[in-house]
């Protein structure tokens, strides 16, 4: 069972659509990060929001981190082809080991032009 | 920024032959590297925490003999996949950080595949 559960586990949209990948936990995390993977590379980190109810946005994307921490979205406008790839939000939480990370299940997005 | 470089980015090898990955820091000093697996279309697994001079943390259900972690310096932690099966063939993932509170910086990966 995952911790951090994300949703659609897949989606193929049309070049120019909106679209909204939800990543949520019944665990409170200190912050959450958002990354986007491309085949055969390693993650690339797009985001870190911290703060309950924090909104950051980065050109056509748009990140929330819900008030209570727990939960989180990503919501891309006017998709392009560039924008495919594996999603990935990670939940990061201290313990006596330091700052460590929770991946969700991932988002693999398609799209088409 | 922050570079963590693994090497090599692919490798073949045959049943029952051992295979040693490294991951680098390059521009910073990372007391703990993380190893992951990535099986196609899924998620990232972690397999262990790597600390440097000390014995690595695996994660419940990873053969510690099976893939062993050697992290001797601050800047190189390796994975070596004893006795390699085809089962084994997946793409590794390395990330380090500087200190406790230090966010992740992630390798290129390591496409593995055991014919």
């Amino acid at each position: 069972t995952q911790l951090l559960e994300q949703s659609p586990q897949f989606l193929s949209i049309q070049e120019g659509e909106n679209l909204t990948v939800y990543c949520n936990s019944s665990s409170v995390f200190s912050s959450l990060q958002w990354y986007r993977q491309e085949p055969g590379e390693g993650p690339v980190l797009l985001v870190t929001v911290v703060t309950g109810g924090e909104v950051k946005k980065l050109k056509r994307l748009t990140f929330q981190f819900g008030d209570a921490r727990k939960d989180s979205s990503l919501h891309i406008t006017a998709a392009q082809p560039g924008d495919t790839g594996l999603y990935l939000c990670a939940g990061s939480r201290y313990n006596n080991a330091g700052n460590m990370l929770t991946f969700g299940g991932g988002t693999r997005l398609m799209v088409k032009p | 920024g922050a570079v963590v470089s693994q090497h090599p980015s692919w490798v073949i090898c045959k049943s029952g032959t051992s295979v040693k990955i490294e991951c680098r820091s390059l521009d910073f000093q990372a007391t703990t590297m993380f190893w992951y697996r990535q099986f196609p279309k899924q998620s990232l697994m972690l397999m262990a925490t790597s600390n440097e001079g000390s014995k690595a943390t695996y994660e419940q259900g990873v053969e510690k003999d099976k893939f062993l972690i050697n992290h001797a310096s601050l800047t190189l932690s390796t994975l070596t996949v004893t006795s390699a099966h085809p089962e084994d063939s997946s793409f590794y993932i390395c990330s380090a950080r500087q200190n406790l509170h230090s966010p992740l910086h992630f390798g290129n990966g390591t496409r593995l595949t055991v014919t």
